[in-house]
């Protein structure tokens, strides 16, 4: 089974902008591992922002956006703001089969 | 209001079974694929199974193969997980999610 990776931590300012990323063990993440990127507060469900690679949903703040970047799949945070300080997993698909990441926990501060 | 309701967790002992139930409502079920995912206590995020929207294709993870079924009914807007052969470390939160959608989630405690 592939491991997905992503960045344990990171931290922002308000109001500024930082990258997640999602790499694959088997190689360049591509538009058909159809990359998936979710938001999950303590105690709540997790909440899915990005779907195939870049398309959001109604409920998808703007100022999140996904993208290919580098070989990995990336979710751009631009104007962050402190509601936004949660763990963000990422979740590639292989043949059929998703695998998530080991999430990232993103503190604004 | 679009709503995934999760049913049928519990405590069950290794090697026992449970069958998950999520209801859909508000919610164009049979247009969507439908996924399990499950959440260890202080864990991530683990895909269990996910299930086409006629219900002719199922994925598993490898670590449930033969031993867990997803089903759906598209008639009554539901999909099942049933889970066999249990064991310690599934003990989770399982959510059913479709449409960019979650459940609030079943608790499964497996333990003796």
């Amino acid at each position: 089974q592939a491991v997905v990776t992503q960045e344990p931590s990171l931290t922002v300012s308000p109001g500024g902008t930082v990258t997640l990323t999602c790499g694959s063990s088997t190689g360049a993440v591509t538009s058909g591992h159809w990359p998936h990127w979710f938001q999950q507060k303590p105690g709540q469900a997790p909440s899915t922002l990005i779907y195939d690679t870049s398309n959001k949903y109604s409920w998808t703040p703007a100022r999140f956006s996904g993208s290919l970047l580098g070989g990995k799949a990336a979710l751009t945070l631009s104007g962050a703001q402190p509601d936004d300080d949660a763990e963000y997993y990422c979740l590639l698909v292989y043949s059929g089969v998703g695998v998530f990441g080991g999430g990232t926990k993103l503190t604004v501060l | 209001e679009v709503q995934l309701v999760e049913s049928g967790g519990g405590w069950v002992q290794p090697g026992g079974s449970l069958r998950l139930s999520c209801a859909a409502s508000e919610f164009t079920f049979s247009a969507y694929w439908m996924v399990w995912v499950r959440q260890p206590p202080g864990k991530g995020l683990e895909w269990v199974a996910s299930i086409k929207k006629d219900g002719s294709e199922k994925y598993y993870v490898d670590s449930v193969k033969g031993r867990f079924t997803i089903s759906r009914d598209n008639a009554k807007n539901f999909v099942y997980l049933q889970m066999n052969s249990l064991r310690d470390d599934e003990t989770a939160v399982y959510h059913c999610v479709g449409g960019g959608f979650w459940g609030q989630g079943a608790l499964v405690t497996v333990s003796s």
